[in-house]
């Protein structure tokens, strides 16, 4: 069974870095092809993509965010940590893991499960 | 990046009608598209992947078609519980991932 969960602080200053860990369970992210990535949701607002981390130690950003993320793994401890800089009111928002699931190719990214989420408020 | 515009924004329905949404890529896709379903304070559900498979455990009433740049997600018949937020997602190779604006689905 596959499980994981955001785990963070809940309100961040303007200009501080936020850092969150996703710990999951029923997979192991050192096996070919497994994957996490994190998307965040504003409130009331749609999806957005924001990292991934492959499990040959791989990551990708979004190309609008590249400059403030950083996703590390920690295989032993089965966890995802994403680190976003220079926070500010309007990436108040839900942030989200979830566990990669490919496609007929094997190289596609789909998230077939999340965790609940997490609600970051940037406010000073 | 690969825009996703889905249509229509909002839509309402009844119970046991047939449901048609739809998303335009700004450049061809291959085949990477997928849909979910999200329910207010929820995670997003996994619909569809690779534009017409099935995830396990979702209801054969919901399907998935298109290639190129127009994909289609429909729900045969719409059952009290399918009245959510649906988004698509794409997959491009450099690699990218983007999502929809979103389609909500009310009762009518």
């Amino acid at each position: 069974q596959i499980t994981l969960k955001e785990s963070g602080p809940t309100v961040v200053k303007p200009t501080q870095t936020l850092t969150l860990t996703c710990t999951f369970s029923g997979f192991t992210l050192s096996t070919s092809g497994v994957g996490v990535g994190w998307i965040r949701q504003p409130p009331g607002k749609a999806l957005e993509w924001l990292a991934l981390m492959y499990w040959d130690d791989d990551e990708r950003y979004s190309p609008s965010l590249k400059s403030r993320l950083t996703i590390i793994k920690d295989t032993s401890k089965n966890q995802v940590v994403l680190k976003m800089t220079n926070m500010d009111p309007v990436d108040t928002a839900t942030y989200y893991c979830a566990h990669r699931r490919r496609g007929f190719n094997g190289y596609e990214w789909y998230f077939d499960y999340w965790g609940q989420g997490t609600l970051v408020t940037v406010s000073s | 990046a690969i825009q996703l515009t889905q249509s229509p924004t909002s839509l309402s329905a009844s119970v046991g009608d047939r449901v048609t949404i739809t998303c335009r890529a700004s450049q061809g896709l291959s085949h990477a598209l997928a849909w979910y379903q999200q329910k207010p304070g929820k995670p997003p559900i996994l619909l569809i992947y690779d534009a017409s498979s099935l995830q396990s455990g979702v209801p054969s009433r919901f399907s998935g078609s298109g290639s190129g740049t127009d994909f289609t997600l429909t729900i045969s018949s719409l059952q009290p519980e399918d009245f959510a937020t649906y988004y698509c997602q794409q997959f491009s190779s450099s690699p990218s991932i983007t999502f929809g604006q979103g389609t909500r689905l009310d009762i009518k």
